[in-house]
């Protein structure tokens, strides 16, 4: 079956400028997480969802970040204003519940120029 | 503060040859231990969870242990391939609500023929 999809898988935009990624997640996983993955490091947590719950926000690094799950399906992560150091990969992971195993999407690169 | 510890940072072997990665964890309270391995430019991809009553479980040539009172893990790859190259990340999640995950740094893997 399809697996998570993000969108797109390659974005360039000016500092200062906003911009939406977008992640699919697998038809029936409740719960959904973006990670970022900026040049050199680890996956750093940033937001969860599960089912119609509040979402954990508590890895959001700042106020330009948010993120909303519409239908409790897709997903978009909005970056306002957008800085240098916002450049990395955005991936989005989906479970079947929360305990379960995470899989993974392909990712989107984020560049600020 | 939770935190995960991989080493080494990155390997070199030969096509064939055997490795193994280590991992250290402080995450609490533990729920689980994943082993991913993530190909350049893709999402990381599972391939072993472990729970606190498991201390070994098997993915083809991959081969990961727990022991959950030094709080270490350990992925073992047996035989080599090129296919092998990536990095292989340690994910730890805890019994918290959303089953935060706590990430490795990674190991670079690297098989040459």
């Amino acid at each position: 079956g399809a697996g998570v999809s993000q969108s797109p898988s390659n974005k360039v935009t000016e500092k200062g400028k906003d911009v939406e990624l977008r992640c699919d997640p697998i038809s029936g996983h409740t719960a959904l997480y973006w990670y970022r993955q900026s040049l050199g490091q680890g996956l750093e947590f940033l937001i969860y969802f599960q089912g119609n719950s509040a979402p954990d926000k508590s890895g959001l690094p700042s106020d330009r970040f948010s993120a909303e799950r519409t239908g409790g399906s897709v997903s978009t992560l909005t970056i306002q204003r957008t800085q240098q150091e916002d450049s990395a990969v955005y991936l989005c992971a989906s479970s079947t519940i929360p305990e379960g195993g995470q899989y993974f999407g392909p990712g989107t690169r984020l560049t600020v120029t | 503060k939770n935190q995960v510890e991989q080493s080494p940072q990155s390997l070199i072997i030969l096509e064939g040859k055997n490795c193994t990665l280590q991992c250290n964890y402080t995450v609490s309270p533990f729920s689980n231990l994943r082993w991913y391995k993530q190909d350049t430019g893709r999402g990381p991809v599972s391939l072993t969870i472990m729970t606190f009553s498991e201390n070994t479980k098997s993915n083809g040539r991959y081969t990961a242990t727990l022991d959950a009172d030094t709080k270490q893990s350990s992925l073992h790859i047996t035989a080599s391939q090129l296919s092998d190259s990536a990095s292989y990340i340690c994910v730890v999640g805890t019994k918290a609500a959303g089953n935060k995950l706590t990430f490795g740094g990674g190991t670079r893997v690297l098989v040459k023929p």
